[in-house]
């Protein structure tokens, strides 16, 4: 079954300590996106990755590092969550071969974050 | 900023009903307009998308227009059902510009039985 995984799936931290939330895709996608998910503000994009080795910061970065060591995984890292990182965040990955109207954005079930 | 602004912020149908959720952009350079569904403890999903190009688009009970000159675009939800019930998301993207899509605010349905 093709789809994206996100672990963990609820996390409870508390302020500075250093926290991973593991993204895989089994599609071959080469596009990976982080997304957080706040209310009335909707889907924010934090980076994007187009392929290996290739990073790029989406719209709100600050506080947030990324990598993409290998095809299917792209790691979110928090060196020092605060409390305004409490968010629900979501992994996405899409071919690149194409575009958005003929390859579709596929999104994981969601990371619920909760930073004390 | 937000680029994409989404309306109303939640919406209770009937079951039946008409259910409509608006969007207004800013980028005249936006060029493919997707609505995304997203249903609790589940990731977005895509509903129906659109391409300025065109005016209208159906699939099943789901419409979207669009207003290029207005830019707006609109989802139309027909004989909305208690499964519709969920959270709807209006997206933009240049699609030069690769993989990058701006987000409305979303919008919680709630189709009444």
């Amino acid at each position: 079954e093709a789809q994206v995984t996100q672990n963990p799936r609820y996390l409870i931290t508390v302020t500075g300590k250093k926290l991973t939330v593991t993204c895989s895709q089994n599609m071959n996608h080469e596009y990976m996106s982080w997304y957080r998910q706040d209310p009335g503000l909707g889907l924010r994009q934090i980076y994007y990755s187009m392929n290996v080795e290739v990073t790029d910061k989406g719209d709100v970065p600050e506080g947030y590092k990324v990598s993409r060591k290998e095809k299917r995984n792209f790691p979110l890292i928090l060196e020092s969550p605060s409390p305004n990182q409490t968010s629900l965040y979501f992994c996405a990955s899409r071919r690149v071969a194409g575009t958005l109207s003929t390859d579709t954005q596929y999104f994981g079930p969601g990371t619920r974050l909760t930073v004390l | 900023q937000q680029q994409v602004k989404q309306s109303p912020q939640s919406l209770i149908v009937q079951k039946g009903g008409i259910s409509i959720i608006n969007c207004a952009y800013e980028n005249t350079a936006f060029d493919y307009f997707p609505w995304y569904q997203q249903f609790p403890g589940k990731g977005p999903a895509l509903l129906i998308a659109i391409r300025p190009d065109v005016s209208e688009k159906k699939e099943g009970r789901f419409t979207i227009s669009f207003n290029k000159s207005a830019k707006q675009f609109s989802l139309h939800i027909m004989d909305s059902q208690p499964g519709d019930s969920a959270t709807y998301f209006c997206a933009a993207s240049i699609e030069t510009s690769g993989s990058r899509l701006t987000f409305g605010e979303g919008t919680q349905l709630t189709v009444n039985p």
